[in-house]
């Protein structure tokens, strides 16, 4: 699987947009872009995927660069329970027995502000 | 609707003791997944399994092992614990390979002193 770049903090004020940013300039042909959040202490929540086209979904919007080495979760009205580290990851979802795994990185940590 | 189920939540064992850890999912995924993760790190996959009786090694494997005897029920265990092995553990299901997310249980916090 493709490694992802993240930084490793961001902040943003609360009801403003939040723009995470990834880089996965070794993407291939065949891996998908997702996007997890984990709030403190809990376990990991899944929040959108997608491959060439943007794509947006109740929790956020996935904006993917044409040659798709790089993309951008956006959480549209950012609040203060959206506080979390989000985990970008890319994958294959067919072929060999790997692509059944789902590779974390370290993430970035959002802060929302009051 | 409980969707992802991990017991104990928390356990405190000696070097060199056993355990057990039990994930349970209602959603009748095929597909199991056990993490640790530790402090300021993302998740590191530990054990996964594709199908009931099925079972394959993840990234960190060794000092585990697991069994899937039952589709909704997949196993951790720790023949004898280490202090390396303090961390939280995750187990997660997932229909079609994951295609469409994980579903993540809300852990499991393990201290071995």
């Amino acid at each position: 699987d493709a490694k992802t770049t993240q930084p490793t903090s961001m902040d943003c004020a609360e009801g403003r947009a939040a723009n995470l940013p990834c880089n996965h300039s070794t993407i291939s042909g065949n891996e998908y872009v997702y996007w997890y959040r984990q709030i403190h202490s809990q376990g990991p929540q899944y929040i959108i995927h997608g491959l060439k086209n943007n794509e947006t979904n109740e929790m956020a919007s996935l904006i993917i660069t044409e040659d798709r080495k790089s993309s951008t979760l956006i959480l549209p009205h950012a609040t203060l329970r959206d506080t979390a580290v989000y985990y970008c990851i890319v994958r294959l979802q067919r072929g060999m027995d790997s692509s059944y795994k789902l590779i974390f990185g370290s993430g970035t940590r959002l802060l929302v502000r009051p | 609707n409980a969707g992802v189920t991990q017991t104990p939540k928390f356990r405190v064992l000696k070097t060199g003791q056993s355990m057990t850890l039990l994930c349970a999912q209602d959603m009748n995924h095929e597909y199991m997944y056990w993490y640790r993760q530790d402090p300021g790190m993302g998740l590191r996959l530990i054990h996964y399994s594709v199908g009931e009786g099925t079972t394959a090694k993840g990234e960190v494997p060794d000092g585990y092992n697991v069994s899937r005897l039952k589709k909704q029920n997949f196993l951790l265990g720790l023949e004898s614990a280490a202090p390396s092995q303090t961390s939280v553990y995750f187990c997660a299901s997932s229909r079609d390979r994951g295609i469409y997310g994980y579903t993540f249980g809300s852990g499991t916090r393990l201290t071995v002193v």
